[in-house]
């Protein structure tokens, strides 16, 4: 079965870095591109970020453009958000989100997200 | 980019059927046939119930169904049970670098 499991969210100030990571099992995680949404409290879904298979093609949320970093290992099966000069209304669930095979707006996999909280 | 129009909220009875709007423009659900939509309960991630405007994901009920009209994206569901009740989410394809936009969600009521 598919898996994706987020791990390093937590407590941040203002102007910290947090990074999370997304460790996929049960599909060949080097074919498929990945993607983060999140999800503030109680707010709906935003996209954020998107890296294809190969880490040669990579989008950014407007929001986010210049603060967060997307990346990936494929040795270790592993997706990666790096989240820098964070901001209040960055507070959210962050998913790990695989897209389907042949559609990459479809998201058809996600994982039970990372929590953020940006708070002095 | 701005967030697809949603209602936020709609309500039905058991057996009923009831229809969620998704309003965009012509740069997204007007231009593409790439229409998403997802459930989600509470505490729990989305899930995938119909892509590409009207199709559905193995495993999905058939009472879950897709159509589009112009920039306005629909989702029926028929028959309705309890376990429908949830949040549901539209999105669309925009363009290569911004990818998707995510309607503001819909909270649907079982009465």
């Amino acid at each position: 079965d598919v898996r994706l499991v987020e791990s390093g969210g937590g407590l941040v100030q203002p102007g910290g870095s947090l990074r999370l990571s997304c460790a996929a099992s049960g599909f060949t995680f080097s074919t498929h591109s990945m993607n983060w949404v999140r999800q503030a409290p109680g707010k709906g879904l935003e996209w954020v970020s998107y890296i294809n298979s190969g880490s040669t093609t990579i989008y950014y949320a407007d929001s986010v453009k210049g603060r967060f970093t997307i990346s990936r290992d494929n040795a270790k099966n592993s997706l990666y958000l790096q989240m820098n000069s964070l901001r209040v209304e960055d507070t959210a669930l962050y998913y790990c989100v695989r897209p389907m095979a042949t559609r990459e707006e479809s998201f058809d996999y996600w994982g039970q997200g990372a929590l953020v909280t940006v708070s002095s | 980019q701005s967030a697809l129009t949603q209602p936020a909220s709609v309500s039905g009875s058991l057996g009923q059927s009831i229809t969620i709007s998704c309003t965009g423009t012509s740069s997204d659900i007007g231009g593409y046939n790439y229409v998403s939509w997802y459930q989600q309960h509470p505490g729990k991630a989305p899930k995938l119930m119909i892509y590409d405007v009207s199709n559905r994901p193995s495993g999905v009920s058939n009472r879950f169904s897709g159509s589009k009209s112009g920039n306005t994206a629909s989702l029926t569901i028929s028959g309705l049970q309890a376990d429908d009740e949830a949040d549901y989410y539209c999105s669309s394809y925009i363009n290569t670098f911004t990818l998707v936009v995510f309607g503001g969600g819909t909270k649907l009521t079982v009465l």
